[in-house]
């Protein structure tokens, strides 16, 4: 299976804030990377996919970037809606498998 | 808009067979893919695989031999089976549909969720 790890697996931000987390893969995934939010008792909510596409709906303030093995999901101006977990997920191979999940918090 | 909602037993034992039904509404079934994925404290998130809407599967090799996806366009549902569950299965079970790319290409990109299903495996 391809591992995905993201770090950090938690960080302190302040609304305004400019956030960077970052995923990993085990292997070559070239862009089939995806990036999703969840909020506490609420399913995830696709964010990114293929790496740097923005879902429809999504804020201009999130985007991805990378390819390969190294992947990073940029919040330009942290909102006081964002906070929450973040997971990456690929699925160039199955099984699909996503990474352990990045915590912003204030 | 379309919605996916989940319906099945919330408390089980252990040896048992989970059967979860996802319900699709407010758009088609056909021309996507649609997953089952499920998420515990102790695992993460899982995905346990998913279905064409004319029938073909892809399962996690962790749990094949346990799991079948099933179809029924007609009623604009799928559905998991797993089978022989113990307490690693207690989880919130989602189904989700995954985006297509190019000519009807899996993506995995998941774009629509249902709001999860509570399941415990319990003696």
């Amino acid at each position: 299976d391809i591992q995905m790890t993201q770090s950090p697996s938690s960080l302190s931000a302040s609304v305004g804030d400019r956030v960077t987390i970052t995923c990993r893969a085990s292997q070559n995934i070239d862009n089939f990377l995806h990036w999703y939010q969840q909020k506490p008792g609420q399913a995830p909510k696709l964010l990114i996919y293929f790496a740097s596409d923005l879902q429809s709906g999504v804020p201009s303030r999130f985007s991805g970037s990378g390819s390969g093995t190294v992947f990073t999901l940029l919040i330009s101006s942290l909102h006081p809606d964002d906070f929450a977990t973040y997971f990456c997920q690929q699925s160039i191979d199955s099984p699909n498998t996503f990474g352990g999940g990045t915590t912003v918090q204030l | 808009q379309v919605q996916l909602q989940e319906s099945g037993p919330g408390l089980m034992k252990p040896s048992e067979t989970l059967s979860l039904t996802c319900t699709v509404s407010g758009g088609p079934i056909g021309s996507y893919y649609w997953s089952w994925i499920r998420q515990s404290p102790g695992k993460g998130l899982e995905w346990i695989g998913y279905i064409y809407y004319l029938g073909t599967t892809n399962y996690n090799p962790s749990l094949k031999g346990r799991v079948t996806i099933s179809v029924d366009s007609s009623r604009k549902q799928f559905s998991l089976e797993l089978n022989s569950v113990t307490a690693a299965d207690t989880a919130v079970y989602y189904c989700a549909r995954s985006r297509v790319f190019g000519s009807g290409s899996y993506s995995g990109a998941f774009d629509i969720w249902g709001r999860g299903a509570m399941v415990t495996v319990s003696s």
